[in-house]
């Protein structure tokens, strides 16, 4: 049973516009949200983040949206970069400031592709 | 920086052979995590330990056991491959809390013929 849930496997847009990227998760225990980003033969790196008791956190070009009700989240990604082509992952995880030993639940994934 | 490396980038195995996959932390992290990515499925949880001996499985365990005798050194064994383990390994560890980043290695690609 997949908990956490990237239904778009890729994703293709022109360098300056917005990326867009959506996650869906079905635990209503998670309360702790993550974006990886993985190009090949490399591990993933940790992009931005976000607990349950926000609905907004932007990093730079990076803005991760919460709507807990739907249990959706998004990465937006402005302006898009050819060096943002990559496989973004989501995660989820819960007990946040407990002993959940930080194990984490990712999506499938999305390829996303900047054209220049 | 933390630095997360695997003991192999590539490796090329037979139906049956016992294989150990090495990952070792420079970050005296408490967590260290064994996953596997395969397409269309993302990255699945194998193993995760939270201490020096301490186990606890993930979502696949079967056909895996692990072993931590020291902090900073996580081991994934397969106790006799299969061609159905062929996949992308990849090590991360983080500190102890549940909202601590996790680093992850550059993997191991596991071929089992």
């Amino acid at each position: 049973d997949q908990q956490v849930k990237q239904n778009s496997p890729s994703l293709s847009v022109q360098e300056g516009r917005i990326s867009i990227l959506n996650c869906d998760y079905t635990n209503s225990m998670f309360d702790y949200f993550l974006w990886y980003k993985k190009y090949p033969a490399e591990g993933p790196t940790f992009l931005i983040s976000i607990s349950s008791i926000k609905d907004k956190n932007e990093d730079g070009r990076f803005t991760v949206f919460l709507n807990k009700s739907a249990k959706h989240l998004s990465l937006h990604i402005v302006p898009s970069q050819p060096g943002d082509s990559a496989v973004y992952f989501c995660a989820a995880s819960y007990g946040a400031g407990g002993t959940s030993y930080g194990k984490l639940t990712f999506g499938q994934g999305t390829i996303l592709t900047v054209h220049p | 920086d933390v630095k997360v490396t695997q003991s192999s980038r590539y490796l090329v195995k037979r139906t049956g052979e016992k294989v150990f996959l090495e990952c070792v932390q420079d970050m005296d992290h408490e967590n260290m995590f064994w996953y596997r990515q395969d397409p269309g499925l993302g990255l699945r949880l194998i193993y995760f330990s939270y201490d020096v001996k301490m186990k606890e499985k993930g979502d696949i365990p079967e056909g895996y056991s692990v072993s931590r005798e020291k902090k900073e050194r996580f081991s994934l064994i397969l106790e006799s491959a299969s061609t159905n383990q062929t996949s992308m390994y990849l090590c991360a560890s983080s500190l102890f809390l549940a909202e601590e980043t996790q680093y992850f290695g550059p993997g191991t690609r596991l071929l089992v013929l």
